[in-house]
């Protein structure tokens, strides 16, 4: 069955500390998003893609770095230098970035808990 | 902020009954979408509606979109159990070609059997 892996489903984070939430589709969706949700705030864009070795910034992406080496893999890289990191993290992806009339496809997440 | 906010923030419900939810936005769309998404799992697309339609169905779903007074509303008939989730509204407003979706904050539906 096609669709998006996101791994892990939890994630325990130290001060200071990098890490990396893994996404992989297997859908041959051009583009890919991250999004992090918090409590009563919605889903807000961190970065996204619409070709390999391209992405752009969304409206938070501080803290925050990703890669696209691969059409299938989307990492994120949570930073130390993102100082609020605990909340529930969404990769997507979508047909094309410029096919407007298809929805997203989401993974089914990653909780990171800075401890 | 292009956000798009949904009203109610909470709903709670009998078995049977309907469910309405509405969104409103702030600038032109292309389209407006409609997620669903149960506690704890990533978000599933369930209705799209294009800037030129009025109304689309799709089984016990039934989406509105008003541009001129930039609301939609999505109604739920015959709610079940298994429709309590939280419901979500996003808007693809680009002009580029290239767009990304904004969400609303989200009505969180309980249905009660």
């Amino acid at each position: 069955d096609g669709g998006i892996t996101q791994s892990p489903k939890y994630l325990f984070r130290k001060e200071g500390q990098n890490v990396t939430l893994s996404c992989e589709q297997n859908l041959n969706h051009d583009a890919m998003y991250w999004y992090r949700q918090d409590p009563g705030q919605g889903l807000r864009l961190i970065y996204y893609s619409q070709i390999v070795n391209d992405f752009q910034k969304g409206d938070i992406a501080e803290g925050y770095s990703v890669s696209r080496e691969k059409k299938e893999s989307f990492p994120l890289t949570v930073t130390s230098a993102q100082k609020n990191p605990t909340a529930f993290y969404l990769c997507a992806s979508s047909i094309r970035l410029d096919r407007v009339d298809y929805g997203y496809t989401f993974g089914s997440g990653t909780r990171l808990t800075v401890v | 902020s292009q956000q798009g906010e949904e009203d109610p923030q909470a709903l709670s419900i009998q078995e049977g009954e309907n469910a309405t939810m509405n969104c409103s936005y702030k600038t032109s769309i292309n389209n407006l979408q409609w997620y669903r998404q149960n506690s704890g799992r990533g978000l599933v697309h369930l209705i799209l509606i294009r800037s030129n339609e009025r109304e689309k169905h799709s089984g016990r779903l039934r989406v509105t979109l008003d541009t001129s007074k930039k609301s939609s509303s999505l109604l739920i008939t015959a709610s079940r159990a298994a429709d309590t989730a939280s419901y979500f509204c996003a808007t693809d407003w680009g002009n580029s070609g290239y767009s990304t979706l904004t969400f609303g904050k989200g009505t969180m539906l309980l249905v009660s059997p």
